[in-house]
Formats: structure tokens, sequence, C-alpha cells
């Protein structure tokens, strides 16, 4: 077990709703990733936290926004939900500034489904 | 930024073959190459990793090799087994970047 707990595992949201995800990062780890995996695809980067502070964004527009709080725990919010945005949400924790600096552990993942 | 490519999409292999999967990156800071094994249902886990500094990993049946002049990395998996069928990803990133860039993945299916 890697420690990194998402929550909820599976979400069913309607279009133009908001939603919220939550991620605890292992202990010990004060960087969080967040990545959104499509069916069939690899996960493709949204943002990352380094103590509270965001540290990098993806391509992806504004109403994906996220936090970190001091505890390194992480919430990601969605607002104005598209059909789209249904993927599987997977956060990432590491210690370090930065994705290469030590191994980034995985947590299960949200499964988000937008009707 | 950059770009990972991972061939092929599908592998199926005879247990106890070897397997073989393939990636190109495109930006030369890059210097982080980690791989990850995803079983149906359950989180990407870590198998394996290198760094720019060394051309070749091993541990037990998996081998990473790495070539930066032609920007690309290999997964090799030998005597494979039925539990190492799952969707493996290759990801690159620089160290001091803030983002793993991922390939598209591969499909492995070891047949009995």
């Amino acid at each position: 077990e890697t420690g990194v707990t998402q929550s909820p595992t599976h979400l069913i949201k309607t279009r133009g709703q908001q939603v919220t995800l939550r991620c605890s990062s292992q202990s010990g780890h004060n960087t969080v990733s967040w990545y959104q995996q499509a069916l069939g695809q690899g996960p493709q980067f949204i943002f990352q936290y380094y103590r509270e502070e965001e540290n990098g964004r993806g391509n992806f527009p504004p109403r994906f926004s996220g936090l970190q709080f001091p505890n390194y725990s992480s919430e990601l919010n969605v607002n104005a939900l598209e059909l789209d945005d249904s993927a599987l949400y997977l956060c990432a924790s590491n210690k370090g500034r930065g994705a290469g600096v030590t191994e980034a552990f995985f947590g299960q993942g949200t499964r988000l489904t937008v009707v | 930024g950059e770009n990972v490519e991972q061939h092929p999409s599908t592998l199926s292999v005879q247990e106890g073959d070897s397997a073989v999967i393939k990636c190109t990156y495109s930006d030369s800071a890059s210097n982080y190459f980690p791989w990850y094994k995803q079983e149906l249902g359950k989180r990407p886990q870590l198998i394996i990793d290198i760094r720019s500094n060394v051309g070749e990993k091993k541990d037990q049946r998996i081998a990473v090799t790495l070539n930066k002049t032609a920007k690309h990395f290999s997964l090799h998996i030998t005597e494979t087994q039925p539990e190492d069928s799952a969707v493996y990803f290759c990801a690159a990133s620089p160290s001091n970047d803030y983002k793993l860039s991922f390939g598209a993945g591969t499909t492995v299916t070891v047949r009995a």
C-alpha cells in the first residue's frame, strides 16, 4: 500500500455541476500532482502543488482549480462540468519540488462520470 | 513541451517469452524516465525508473535502456508470466520540472 488515498472512488455528476475530489498524500510527501486519465489514454498533467502553492499547470482551463492544505492533502475542483470531463482522476505525491526528484506514488483514482 | 510516444499500443506474448516496449521523447532536457504498470481498475505503480546518467538498469526480470542521443528508452520484460498482463506507461520529465509526461500506454497480454 503506497499511502496515497483519494475520495470518492466513483462519482456521477450532471453536466454544468461542480465537483470536488480529494487526495491525501503519503506521509512525508510535500508535493501533490493531479492527472486526468481518459479511457485508453495515458495520464495528462493538470497541475501540481508544492508546500501549498501551485508549482505548475498543464493545458487545462481555469475551471479546473486546486488547493493544498498545511498537511499536504489536496483538492481538485472542477466547475461547469462537461461530458468530456468524464475520466479517471489520479493524484500522485512525492517528496521534493518537481516530478522527477523522487518517486511519485499514485492514488487509486476517482472515476468521474458526467451525464 | 515534452511529447512522449509509445509503441506498440498492444502486445501479446507467449508465457516465457520476452516483451519489449519502446518510447521516444522530444525534450532533450528530460533526464528522468519512469515506467508504470497499471492493472485493470488499479493505480499506476512504478516498476522501474532510470536517470540520464546511466544507460541501463535491471531489476530481476525487468530492464530499462536509455539512448539519450536518439531520445528513446525501452522496457524489457524477460520470462513473462501471466501476472505481467497489464497496461504499461512510460513517462519523461526533467528532474526540476513539475510534471511527468506520459505515453499513451501499451496493453500487454501474456498468453498461458
